[in-house]
């Protein structure tokens, strides 16, 4: 069955600094690939998410998250965060493994440290 | 746009009650999805509805269930509720359905079974 792992339950980072949320995915086909973001009682909003074409996507607020097939990784990364990026950040994965439903980590809670 | 709104926001019940929450999609989206979400199992996936049938189911016991009106408005029900369901019910929808299509998350319902 396909799953997707998110190995890290929380990761602090200081203001200013840059940061790398980690996803893996296990499945033997294509796939499409998502990031969510959950902000405190709220419920979640897309990020970004990779469909095909380039490896590299980007969102509008200076996250990118990189396709990897070979090491079936969609890991989440900002060169530099700012305190209203505290949040808890979902990844997602939809193939025809899952019927073409979204399978979701564990999500990753980022804390920002002044 | 008016985004997904659920009702209600919050909910109080107790064992072997019955609950239904309810959903309204964004105007024009056409399909719906309901998830739980909790602390212990993260999110998980219910069912989806397009077009008023069920497209398909997560692995939930039969008392929870769902159905899809043809202004595309969703209501779920969970019969003789036990305390393990007590959890946030995510309602989503999409223009269409699709592997790819973004979802569009409401605020949830927060159920307390005591």
């Amino acid at each position: 069955a396909q799953s997707v792992t998110q190995l890290d339950s929380q990761v602090p980072v200081f203001e200013e600094a840059p940061v790398e949320l980690r996803c893996n995915y296990s499945s033997s086909v294509s796939v499409y690939l998502f990031w969510y973001v959950q902000y405190p009682n709220q419920g979640l909003q897309l990020l970004l998410k990779y469909l095909s074409g380039s490896t590299l996507v980007e969102s509008i607020n200076g996250f990118e998250a990189e396709f990897n097939k070979s090491q079936t990784s969609f890991h989440l990364r900002k060169p530099s965060v700012h305190i209203s990026d505290t949040a808890e950040y979902f990844c997602a994965v939809s193939s025809m493994d899952s019927n073409y439903q979204l399978i979701w980590g564990a999500g990753t809670k980022l804390i920002i440290k002044p | 746009k008016a985004g997904v709104t659920q009702t209600p926001r919050y909910l109080i019940k107790t064992r072997g009650q019955q609950v239904t929450l309810s959903c309204s999609p964004i105007s024009g989206h056409r399909s719906v999805s309901w998830y739980q979400q909790t602390p212990g199992q993260g999110l998980q996936f219910l069912f989806e509805y397009f077009s008023e049938t069920q497209r398909n189911k997560g692995n939930f016991p039969g008392r929870f269930s769902g159905r899809q009106f043809s202004n595309s408005r969703s209501e779920m029900n969970v019969s003789t509720l036990e305390l393990g369901d007590s959890a946030l019910y995510l309602c989503a929808s999409s223009r269409i359905a699709g592997p790819e299509e973004t979802q569009y998350f409401g605020p949830g319902t927060r159920l307390l079974v005591l």
